[in-house]
């Protein structure tokens, strides 16, 4: 039973699309997280939401929004895919502060 | 500012010690972590230690923390081909909000 689950594991699209990747954890963690991680594997925190309400938001272009319907759920929308918005977006949870994250294994977005 | 750095790369012969190593800026984080990333994977942690520590043994792991000079270490005794993969240091931020990762040590283990 897979903890973190993200779908779609792969995404490609073309550019000025819009698109969401979903995001689903069993683990009952308070705080969910989007990271992204660019070709050369630099990992980058996007947004935190601490039951379902917005922690951090780190500079994201206002075209990604994310959604927390739950607190099992944070999705993530992006409008107006642009060529530098290809990257592998990770989900992550974690059990309160200071509490390692849990990751899920990613989708990689391929924008043409 | 916010920064964790790590070296890149590491190549070393099966068997051997492999010793990764990560400087930090915030001197407040509780807890320093180790993260291993296969291919086509997301991260799992592979140890944590307390800033109160100074060293924390797991296994083949051991993971020794220097808070004076904000240096933090991964030793993997006995490197298996198995290990080969990219390991991130990472520390928390705003009230535990927050996770900061380096930029990842490629680890290559020759058979």
């Amino acid at each position: 039973d897979t903890a973190v689950s993200q779908t779609p594991k792969y995404l490609v699209t073309q550019m000025g699309n819009d698109k969401s990747i979903k995001c689903e954890q069993n683990l009952g963690h308070d705080t969910m997280y989007w990271y992204k991680q660019d070709s050369k594997k630099f990992l980058k925190i996007m947004f935190s939401y601490n039951n379902k309400e917005l922690i951090i938001n780190e500079t994201v272009p206002n075209r990604f929004s994310p959604k927390s319907p739950d607190k099992a759920h944070l999705n993530l929308h992006i409008n107006s895919l642009e060529l530098g918005d290809s990257a592998v977006y990770f989900c992550a949870t974690s059990d309160g502060t200071n509490s390692p994250l849990h990751f899920g294994n990613g989708t990689r977005l391929t924008v043409t | 500012g916010e920064d964790v750095e790590q070296s890149l790369f590491l190549s070393v012969r099966e068997g051997d010690s492999s010793v990764i190593n990560c400087t930090y800026t915030d001197s407040s984080s509780t807890y320093l972590y180790w993260y291993k990333q296969e291919p086509g994977a997301g991260l799992q942690l592979l140890t944590y230690i307390f800033s109160n520590m100074d060293m924390k043994q797991d296994q083949r792991l051991t993971v020794l923390l220097n808070k004076k000079d904000k240096h933090l270490s991964l030793r993997i005794a006995d490197t298996q081909t198995g290990d080969s993969a990219i390991y991130f240091c990472a520390e928390t931020y705003t009230g535990g909000f927050k996770t900061i990762f380096g930029a990842g040590t490629r680890l290559f283990v020759k058979a």
